[in-house]
């Protein structure tokens, strides 16, 4: 267990609905990452947040936002959904939020649009 | 042309082999190099890191980096069935982790 966590487990959604994904760290971690996992594109950073301020951004679509909120949970909100948006939704975080530093995974919210 | 490139397998091999796992990257700004293993339905979780070129051991895992080839290898010996699993390799110049597409492994009884 690596005390990050995340909900829920599993969302079934339709296309152009709206869906909330939240993420808890680990304990005394400040920064929080975002992937999304799917089959032919593996493991793809969306956006990372630092003590609640936006630290960097990777591929991130308009139609996704995120934010960090003071008791240092994340949520990653995906919106007008499409069928590509379906896949593993990753929460990792770290102590100082620099990219060597090891990050600790999430057990995903595995999201199916129909 | 991707960042970081990783056959995708499937791998299967017997009990006992030795499995070699590789990545070759393009960015020289790349100076830390992990090794992460995910189980089906799981999260990833570290395996190795590795931050110089040259090896590095643990148990029946070596994690070995050639910078000048920008090429990075994960050898695992003495297999066993529960090293079934996908395996990343990941990299970084202190920036954003980039992860490779992962290797699918499994290990015959």
């Amino acid at each position: 267990d690596s005390g990050v966590t995340q909900t829920p487990k599993h969302l079934i959604t339709a296309t152009g609905q709206r869906v909330t994904l939240r993420c808890s760290p680990r304990s005394g971690d400040l920064s929080v990452y975002w992937y999304q996992q799917s089959l032919d594109q593996g493991l793809q950073f969306l956006i990372q947040y630092y003590n609640g301020e936006e630290r960097a951004k990777g591929n991130i679509l308009e139609r996704f936002s995120a934010q960090q909120f003071p008791d240092l949970h994340s949520e990653l909100n995906l919106s007008s959904l499409e069928l590509g948006d379906s896949a593993l939704y990753f929460c990792a975080s770290n102590s100082l939020g620099g990219g060597r530093d090891t990050q600790y995974f999430g057990p995903g919210t595995r999201l199916t649009v129909l | 042309q991707k960042e970081v490139e990783q056959d995708p397998g499937p791998l299967s091999v017997p009990e006992g082999a030795i499995v070699s796992l590789n990545c070759t990257y393009s960015n020289s700004a790349f100076q830390y190099f992990m090794w992460y293993r995910q189980y089906s339905r799981k999260g990833p979780e570290l395996l190795m890191y590795t931050y110089s070129s040259g090896n590095k051991e643990d148990g029946r895992f070596t994690a070995q980096v050639d910078k000048s080839s920008k090429y990075i290898s994960l050898f695992i010996r003495d297999s066993q069935p529960s090293d079934s699993a996908t395996y990343l390799c990941a990299m970084t110049g202190n920036e954003k982790l980039t992860f490779g597409t992962g290797t699918r492994l499994t290990i015959i009884p």
